[in-house]
């Protein structure tokens, strides 16, 4: 069974900065891209970012180029966001997402519960 | 960036009606276009890929279909666990974007 638990949610200051973690299980994750897509609370889904399964390619929205970045570690089976320069516009659920294939533009087919990160003062 | 506007924004049926939701695009995504259920609480479910293929273990009432700027998800018999947010999302180029959601509500 695919598993996808994310973790490293908090209460962070406007400019601060967290650590996403994404730990998966039940399927072999070197194969697969992955993804960190956000909901707003009360909003819609916002693509954040995506990275291939070997790690060589990212990509990222531009609402958080710059501040945010996605990489893996293929030995542990984990996936991280690094998110710096925290605004309150930031404030939603982060959910970590499998792409179905290795290239990072594939469907997005299995979503973790997701982790929440507030910025506030 | 490419837009997803879906349509209506939210829709109020029975059970066993059919739900007919819409997603354009501001330019052609091809096929490229995926289909997700989030229910209230919950994360969001794939549903249909590449505009008209069902995921593993969707039931057989939930059809999608299209190409280019237009697609539509049909749910022919609605069932009050179809109460959710429907949103479709493209994968054409980057980045990649989702549209807006139509709430159903049964």
């Amino acid at each position: 069974e695919v598993q996808l638990l994310e973790s490293g949610g908090a209460l962070v200051q406007p400019g601060g900065s967290l650590r996403l973690s994404c730990a998966a299980s039940g399927f072999t994750f070197t194969n697969y891209a992955m993804n960190w897509v956000r909901q707003a609370p009360g909003r819609g889904l916002e693509w954040i970012s995506s990275i291939t399964a070997g790690g060589a390619n990212t990509y990222s929205a531009e609402s958080v180029r710059g501040r945010f970045r996605i990489s893996r570690d293929n030995s542990k089976n984990t996936l991280f966001l690094e998110m710096n320069s925290l605004r309150a516009d930031d404030t939603a659920l982060y959910y970590c997402a499998r792409g179905a294939d290795v290239m990072a533009a594939a469907t997005i087919d299995y979503w973790g519960q997701g982790t929440l990160v507030t910025v506030s003062s | 960036e490419t837009v997803l506007t879906q349509s209506p924004a939210a829709l109020s049926l029975s059970p066993g009606d059919r739900a007919t939701l819409s997603c354009r695009a501001s330019q052609s995504v091809h096929t490229s276009l995926d289909w997700y259920q989030q229910r209230p609480g919950q994360a969001p479910r794939l549903l249909i890929y590449d505009a008209s293929n069902r995921a593993t273990g969707i039931p057989a009432r939930f059809s999608g279909s299209g190409s280019g700027t237009d697609f539509t998800l049909t749910i022919s018999s609605l069932e009050p666990v179809d109460s959710a947010v429907y949103y479709c999302q493209h994968r054409a180029t980057w980045p990649l974007t989702f549209g807006g959601g139509t709430k159903v509500e049964i």
